[in-house]
């Protein structure tokens, strides 16, 4: 079945530093790919997609390119702030799955002033 | 924007109670979704449904129940709680076709079982 791999956490990055945060993923099919955020004692909130290979989704200063040659969907952000710190989760949804999301296990990332 | 409301932010139940917890999505979406979110286990999938009156078991429905009389409203029913049902319960909702597509969610029902 489908399957979702992201580099574990918890990650502890200062102030500007650059981010990122691996995933990658098993499906049959051709999966749209996601990256959600969550926020202390929030619901999962949609951060970015990409729907086909080569797709480049971006959001608040995050991107994620759609790599289906190595089955990727990194997470990148070229200077974070203290308030991405929150949960990430990557997925996947696809047609071949009854159109359910497959989530990875979550990344927690800390930034420090 | 997508609304999706839980009724309850936090609830306390007793060991045996029954339990519903509410979900009540604004934008029309043809498919719904109860999770429950543990530490170290991520997001699991309990209960989903693609239309009205239907539901389809995820991959942890033990112990649980849905019900969707309205396209709006998704319930999840905890039929007898017990403690390892405590946990952080998430619904969403999504327009795909057949689920497919991103999900919005709420803000999350904290359930404790004493």
């Amino acid at each position: 079945g489908d399957s979702v791999t992201q580099m574990e956490g918890p990650v502890t990055l200062s102030e500007e530093a650059f981010l990122t945060i691996n995933c990658t993923y098993t499906a049959t099919g051709y999966p749209s790919l996601f990256w959600y955020v969550q926020y202390p004692g929030e619901g999962l909130q949609l951060l970015l997609k990409a729907t086909k290979a080569d797709d480049k989704g971006s959001n608040k200063g995050f991107e994620a390119t759609y790599r289906k040659e190595t089955t990727s969907f990194h997470l990148e952000k070229g200077s974070v702030q203290v308030s991405d710190s929150a949960v990430y989760f990557c997925a996947l949804s696809g047609y071949t799955n009854a159109g359910k999301s497959t989530f990875g296990d979550g990344t927690t990332l800390t930034v420090k002033p | 924007d997508v609304k999706v409301t839980q009724s309850s932010r936090y609830l306390v139940k007793r060991t045996g109670e029954k339990v519903f917890l509410e979900c009540v999505q604004d934008m029309d979406h043809e498919n719904m979704f109860w999770y429950r979110q543990d530490p170290g286990l991520g997001l699991r999938l309990i209960y989903f449904s693609y239309d009205v009156k239907m539901k389809e078991k995820g991959d942890i429905p033990e112990g649980y129940s849905v019900s969707r009389e309205k396209k709006e409203r998704f319930s999840l029913i905890l039929e007898s709680a017990s403690t390892n049902q405590t946990s952080m319960y998430l619904c969403a909702s999504s327009p795909g076709l057949a689920g497919v597509g991103e999900q919005y969610f709420g803000p999350g029902t904290r359930l404790t079982v004493t």
